[in-house]
């Protein structure tokens, strides 16, 4: 069976602040893609990043930054020097072959002025 | 940003009354999937559909039905609308599936149905 923790309800910080969304995954497949989506106030749900099972290396994206450790089962998402427009839902999801999705059931950031 | 519409985007609606949420896509995306958002929950699956006329059930299809005699359009429907069905249902669509290979999942702007 597939299941996607995110354990954090919900986070505050201050302004510039950096934040790490923690995301632990289950799967006995050992092909499978984790994703992170980012829900802001306005509802819509913004795909960020996909990483497949057999690349381990972390990614940077501007303030963005993913760690991956199949050692663990952990993919987690750090925002460096957080600012106000990061206050959003952020959901983690993994998926296996054949296109079924598994979502966490998110963490609310916000970040305060 | 993918071509994604949903409509209606906001319905308010009485117990009992049938309710159908429309998902229009323009990418021909060969998966399409319907999800409903509460608290607590996440996103979980009501139904996916992985070509015309091909649908499955999701984690909570109970109460759903699901229709797809075009690529671009998924209908969802209520055949009977109960308060507990009140909720955020998104539309999502990917294109490639296999053995092997799983895509990323694009997002509609939503619908938020509430049942009196």
């Amino acid at each position: 069976a597939q299941k996607v923790t995110q354990a954090q309800t919900e986070i505050s910080v201050v302004e510039k602040e950096d934040v790490t969304l923690d995301c632990v995954y289950e799967t006995r497949d050992t092909t499978y893609y984790l994703f992170w989506y980012k829900q802001p106030p306005s509802g819509e749900l913004v795909f960020l990043i996909r990483r497949n099972s057999f690349d381990e290396q972390n990614e940077i994206s501007g303030r963005y930054s993913w760690n991956f450790q199949k050692s663990t089962s952990s993919f987690n998402f750090t925002i460096t020097a957080s600012q106000v427009v990061d206050s959003a839902v952020y959901f983690c999801a993994l998926s296996v072959p054949g296109n079924q999705f598994y979502f966490g059931t998110g963490t609310s950031l916000t970040v305060i002025p | 940003d993918a071509g994604i519409t949903q409509s209606p985007r906001h319905k308010v609606t009485e117990t009992g009354t049938p309710v159908t949420l429309r998902c229009h896509q323009t990418e021909n995306h060969r998966y399409m999937y319907w999800y409903r958002q509460d608290p607590g929950h996440g996103l979980r699956l009501i139904h996916y559909s992985y070509g015309v006329k091909d649908t499955d059930k999701g984690e909570v299809s109970d109460g759903y039905s699901v229709s797809r005699s075009k690529t671009e359009d998924f209908l969802l429907t209520l055949e009977s609308a109960t308060s507990s069905q009140t909720s955020v249902y998104f539309c999502a669509i990917s294109d490639i599936a296999g053995v092997r290979v799983s895509d990323t999942q694009y997002f509609g702007p939503g619908t938020r149905l509430t049942v009196l």
